[in-house]
């Protein structure tokens, strides 16, 4: 199978950073996805890597390594309504447009 | 911002029925998609859809369930005959190209309870 792997849950303070790790398959790997989804809502997308090394956009950067099989999601100057899901999702080859989800990460963020 | 926008909100049905699941996709995407999230589980993909036919359909998406673009706004999802474990959030996603970069703009999703 294609398994991602994330940290089911997180806690982080109010204005700290938090980096959310995610691993997965290496087989057939074409790029990784994060997306954001506030509880009973949709995922919103955050980021899309293809290539090694670190993304920044705003206060969320991501960070990819292929030959290791891991990303990271990086949460800088928290705010409490960055508590969210945090998805992982990969596009592997063989399916142009399937996209794998990880089973995200629940992070709470608190004063 | 144009959004996806998903009717109904919710739906409850009883087991074996027919449903219908609604999705208006953003104007000028070209790719539209079905994805499902089992309450406390991951996003699944279901089905892409691209110049009025299946693209490309995951396991998941057995000859229960069809898409179709009746005209030029809507994207339909219908489960011809639903089970208690289709109850699930189903949400409907639209790309402006079939490259990943773009990501998916997700509309808010449609909650089935199958009963």
């Amino acid at each position: 199978g294609q398994n991602i792997d994330q940290p089911t849950e997180m806690t982080a303070t109010e204005g700290a950073i938090v980096q959310i790790n995610c691993t997965y398959q290496t087989s057939g790997f074409n790029g990784l996805f994060w997306y954001q989804q506030h509880a009973g809502e949709a995922p919103t997308f955050l980021s899309y890597n293809v290539l090694d090394g670190l993304e920044e956009k705003g206060r969320f950067s991501s960070f990819l390594s292929r030959s290791k099989g891991y990303s990271y999601l990086l949460l800088k100057e928290l705010q409490m309504k960055d508590s969210a899901s945090y998805l992982c999702a990969v596009h592997y080859s063989g399916g142009y447009q399937k996209v794998t989800f990880g089973t995200g990460t629940k992070l709470q963020v608190i004063p | 911002e144009p959004e996806v926008t998903q009717t109904p909100s919710h739906q409850v049905t009883q087991m074996g029925q027919e449903v219908i699941l609604r999705c208006v996709p953003i104007s000028n995407h070209l790719y539209f998609y079905w994805y499902r999230q089992i309450l406390g589980q991951k996003v699944e993909f279901l089905v892409s859809f691209y110049n009025n036919e299946i693209s490309e359909k995951s396991e998941i998406f057995d000859d229960q369930f069809s898409v179709e673009r009746p005209d030029g706004s809507n994207f339909t999802l219908k489960i011809r005959s639903t089970k208690l474990e289709d109850s699930a959030m189903y949400f409907c996603a639209s790309s402006e190209s079939g490259r990943p970069s773009y990501g998916y703009t997700f509309g808010s999703g449609t909650r089935l309870t199958v009963v």
